[in-house]
């Protein structure tokens, strides 16, 4: 079965401080991989997506992710926070003939 | 351009009301999907529609639940009767595919409170 697992669901962190949030998938989930973004009150953002090539990719707001497929995962990153990164985020995987599929998501509170 | 739109943005209701929830998806998108988010189970896909057509109603929880898709520019999830379980926030999404690589665009969502 399709999975992808983010492992934190809460991360705090002061402001200009570096983040990383986890994000596992199962071999199942293969090669589409994405990061959305959630504000308060507001939809899903697209962040960045991993189609295929350079396993390091760059997405809006300063943020980059990994895909390394040896360990399945596909971590989000950025060298340093703002207040206004305070969101909650989501991966997310698709195969190529599946449906995407969402993380249980992580709350990224940044603290001044 | 304008992304997928979504109204009302608030509803707040008795329960055993009639709620309908509208979408408009991006245009030239030939897939739809109706997403519901709780803090309980998180974001879960309730319905997906491809040309107007729905392909898979299995996330839809009840029988009290219905979705259309009447035209490609706009579609409609309908709870009759609402219950107060169901308050919760309803997403749509669009995207040019229903699997692979291409990304869901989301509406705002709606945010339904059933009293």
């Amino acid at each position: 079965a399709q999975s992808v697992t983010q492992l934190d669901s809460q991360v705090p962190v002061f402001e200009e401080a570096p983040v990383e949030l986890r994000c596992n998938y199962s071999s199942s989930v293969s090669v589409y991989l994405f990061w959305y973004v959630q504000y308060p009150n507001q939809g899903l953002q697209l962040l960045l997506k991993y189609l295929s090539g350079s396993t390091l990719v760059k997405g809006i707001n300063g943020f980059e992710a990994e895909f390394n497929k040896s360990q399945t995962s596909f971590h989000l990153r950025k060298p340093s926070v703002h207040i206004s990164d305070t969101a909650e985020y989501f991966c997310a995987g698709a195969g190529a003939g599946n449906m995407l599929t969402f993380g249980g998501g992580t709350r990224l509170m940044v603290k001044p | 351009d304008a992304g997928v739109i979504q109204s009302p943005r608030h509803e707040v209701t008795e329960m055993g009301q009639e709620v309908t929830l509208r979408c408009k998806p991006i245009s030239g998108h030939d897939y739809l999907f109706w997403y519901r988010q709780t803090m309980m189970r998180g974001l879960e896909l309730l319905i997906y529609f491809n040309n107007n057509v729905p392909i898979d109603d299995s996330g839809m929880p009840e029988d009290r639940f219905s979705a259309k898709m009447p035209n490609a520019s706009f579609s409609t999830l309908k709870i009759q009767p609402s219950e107060p379980r169901d308050s919760a926030v309803y997403f749509c999404a669009s995207s040019t595919a229903g699997t692979g690589g291409q990304p869901q665009h989301f509406g705002d969502g709606t945010r339904l409170s059933i009293l």
